[in-house]
């Protein structure tokens, strides 16, 4: 069975840096893309960007290019986003997710990022 | 960018059908996907390349795509159909992924 797991939430101050991570289990880890998507309270959902672990290439969303990083480390079975100085605004639920083809497989759980003043 | 219009909600009656739709230019020539998210969970998918349902979706869900809108349909709908759809399209002319602002399904 393909499992995504992230951690449940963070805590942060404005200003912080972050990187949540995704673990992937139940498949071939770095045969397939994994992509990020945003999801704000009480809003829908925004892709931020994909990456494909067998070799790291990245292909990120212009509405989120330069605002936070998608790495991986196949080794790891584990895909992570970051951000070097967390805003108000970063607060939303992360969702990593297989891709399997131009749509959204498995989904992790998500981890709730909630930044404060 | 390509974008995805989705009516923010919809009520059916238990046993009735919904339509929810996803209005987008020339939206047949695409595949559409369909995401199901219940409150407080992660989305799943529901229907696949407009019409391929996900393993473990019933078969009161489908899909059809033709023209400028696609459609996802519930038929006989139970209070477990509650929750947001979304759509979600791959825009290959800017290589990106696209949801649409998704419909919250009410079943009253």
């Amino acid at each position: 069975e393909v499992q995504l797991e992230q951690p449940e939430k963070e805590m942060k101050k404005m200003g912080e840096s972050l990187k949540i991570s995704c673990k992937g289990s139940g498949y071939r880890f770095s045969s397939f893309w994994i992509g990020w998507v945003r999801q704000r309270p009480g809003k829908g959902l925004e892709w931020m960007g994909i990456i494909y672990p067998g070799d790291s290439d990245t292909n990120y969303s212009p509405s989120f290019q330069g605002q936070a990083t998608i790495s991986v480390d196949k080794s790891l079975t584990t895909a992570y986003l970051q951000w070097n100085a967390l805003k108000a605004s970063d607060t939303a639920t992360y969702y990593c997710v297989t891709m399997r083809g131009y749509r959204f497989g498995a989904w992790g759980q998500g981890t709730a990022v909630i930044v404060s003043s | 960018s390509y974008i995805l219009t989705q009516a923010p909600s919809v009520s059916v009656a238990p046993g009735q059908s919904a339509t929810i739709s996803c209005g987008g230019d020339n939206i047949g020539a695409k595949n559409v996907h369909w995401y199901q998210q219940r409150p407080g969970q992660a989305p799943v998918g529901v229907v696949y390349d407009n019409s391929d349902r996900a393993t473990g979706i019933p078969e009161r869900f489908s899909g059809s795509n033709s023209g400028d809108t696609a459609t996802l349909t519930i038929i006989g709908a139970e209070a477990g159909d509650e929750a947001d759809y979304y759509c979600q399209v791959w825009d290959s002319n800017s290589d990106i992924y696209v949801f649409g602002g998704g419909t919250k399904v009410t079943v009253l």
